[in-house]
């Protein structure tokens, strides 16, 4: 099946930096790439939608200049935290949509922020 | 508003005592129904998609249906390796981003 990865897989930061996480799709060309987060024993709640070469679709509530999204290319896209804080550790997801319907996802990056 | 249901919140089975999990599920118009396996710290495994009533997949020892209103994914004979969070999304059709809605999600433990 087709592969999806994330980097870092943990990172930890302190409050007011800011961190990249790289989601790429290793053996598909994805023209649209999802991102979530995931708090402890709950579902997964997207936060955007990025399209390669064009601005990212945010979800209500999520703060477009907190969560900067870049798709610079079919198989890479970027998630930036600016300026973390304690409320913003979590597990973020991305996924990949391959042709059709079917949507692969990464094995998550777990953000601690202290 | 789309909505997806899942339940129960929890389950846990004996190995080899077979069961159903439940996914209700309200959509201005079904694209595609998913079902995922997700283990403890990790993204989500793919294991379905049911596109209109009536279909069916199988996989091993899991069997997943759908109806007009919910889906059924029934484990048969499982075993402890089964266990973990089964995830249920929809996709609506019209959306600009096809984007999937989850449900919370059922927890499966096994026990031998």
């Amino acid at each position: 099946g087709a592969v999806v990865s994330q980097h870092p897989s943990r990172v930890i930061c302190k409050s007011g930096t800011s961190v990249k996480i790289e989601c790429r799709s290793l053996d598909f060309q994805a023209t649209t790439m999802f991102w979530y987060r995931q708090f402890p024993k709950q579902s997964l709640m997207l936060m955007a939608t990025s399209n390669e070469g064009s601005k990212a679709t945010y979800e209500q509530g999520v703060e477009k200049d907190k969560f900067l999204i870049n798709h610079a290319s079919l198989t890479l896209s970027t998630l930036t935290v600016t300026s973390a804080h304690p409320e913003d550790s979590s597990f973020y997801i991305c996924s990949a949509r391959a042709d059709g319907d079917r949507t692969y996802f990464g094995p998550g990056t777990r953000l601690t922020v202290t | 508003e789309d909505q997806v249901t899942q339940s129960p919140e929890a389950l846990r089975l004996q190995e080899g005592e077979s069961s159903s999990l439940n996914c209700s599920y309200t959509v201005s118009g079904l694209r595609g129904l998913f079902w995922y396996r997700q283990d403890p710290g990790k993204g989500p495994e793919f294991l379905f998609t049911l596109y209109s009533a009536g279909e069916e997949k199988e996989k091993e020892r899991l069997k997943a249906t759908l109806t007009k209103k919910e889906s059924f994914l029934h484990i048969t004979a499982p075993k402890p390796e089964d266990s973990a969070t089964y995830l249920c999304a929809v996709q609506a059709r019209g959306g600009a981003t096809n984007k999937l809605i989850f449900g919370t999600g059922t927890l499966l433990a096994v026990q031998p």
